[in-house]
């Protein structure tokens, strides 16, 4: 079956600019993560949704990150007034339920100029 | 605290030696789950294993194998004969359910077979 997707795989905007990334996680799981991974970093939580609800926004930086999950299926992640040091690799990431393990996708490389 | 060290930064070895990688963890948690991915130069993390805090047997499969040590807090990773294909970053990972199951990683190894 089809793994975790996430589009587009790399966005470069300029720094103020409003971004979108769209994660599709594999059918049937519940649990989406997302995380960041700065270069030679391991990647760091940023909100986890259970079904269509935010269990743990915890990891959000700022109030500018935001993330929605409508219908339980695909979420994106939007940032609003985009910084350089928002420059990173975006990871979304999905379980069958809680505590199993989660199953990731290519990630989008997302850079701010 | 919850954290995952992982204190080697870069491995080098030439193909068909053994390897292992160090994971130690630190939780308060006595219900916890440690995990290990793979992330080759394609970027994406690919699951390797998951093994829960009461399960300390260790686990063989093909040339990987992990070895749990509660009294350590180390979950350590060795790979057997190792092969240029096995050359990527590896993750240790740990998730607890009072911390909705997120992962707290490592800093990861960056694993470099020679042929």
């Amino acid at each position: 079956g089809a793994g975790v997707s996430q589009t587009p795989s790399n966005k470069v905007t300029e720094k103020g600019k409003y971004v979108e990334l769209r994660c599709d996680p594999i059918s049937g799981h519940t649990a989406l993560y997302w995380y960041r991974q700065s270069l030679g970093q391991g990647p760091e939580f940023l909100i986890y949704f259970q079904g269509t609800g935010a269990a743990d926004d915890s990891g959000l930086p700022n109030d500018r990150f935001f993330a929605v999950r409508p219908e339980g299926s695909v979420s994106t992640l939007k940032i609003q007034r985009t910084e350089r040091g928002d420059s990173a690799v975006y990871l979304c990431a999905s379980s069958l339920r809680e505590g199993h393990e989660q199953f990731f996708g290519p990630g989008t490389r997302l850079t701010v100029l | 605290a919850q954290k995952v060290t992982q204190a080697q930064t870069e491995i080098s070895v030439v193909e068909k030696e053994d390897v292992t990688l160090d994971c130690v963890y630190e939780t308060r948690d006595t219900t916890y789950y440690l995990f290990w991915y793979k992330q080759p130069p394609s970027g994406e993390l690919v699951f390797l294993i998951r093994r829960n805090s009461f399960d300390e047997q260790n686990e063989i499969s093909g040339r990987y194998s992990w070895n749990f040590q509660k009294s350590t807090s180390s979950f350590n990773f060795t790979i057997t004969a190792s092969q240029v294909v096995d050359s990527a970053v590896y993750f240790c990972a740990l998730s607890m359910p009072s911390g909705t199951y997120k992962y707290i990683f490592g800093t990861g190894t960056r694993l470099k077979v020679l042929a």
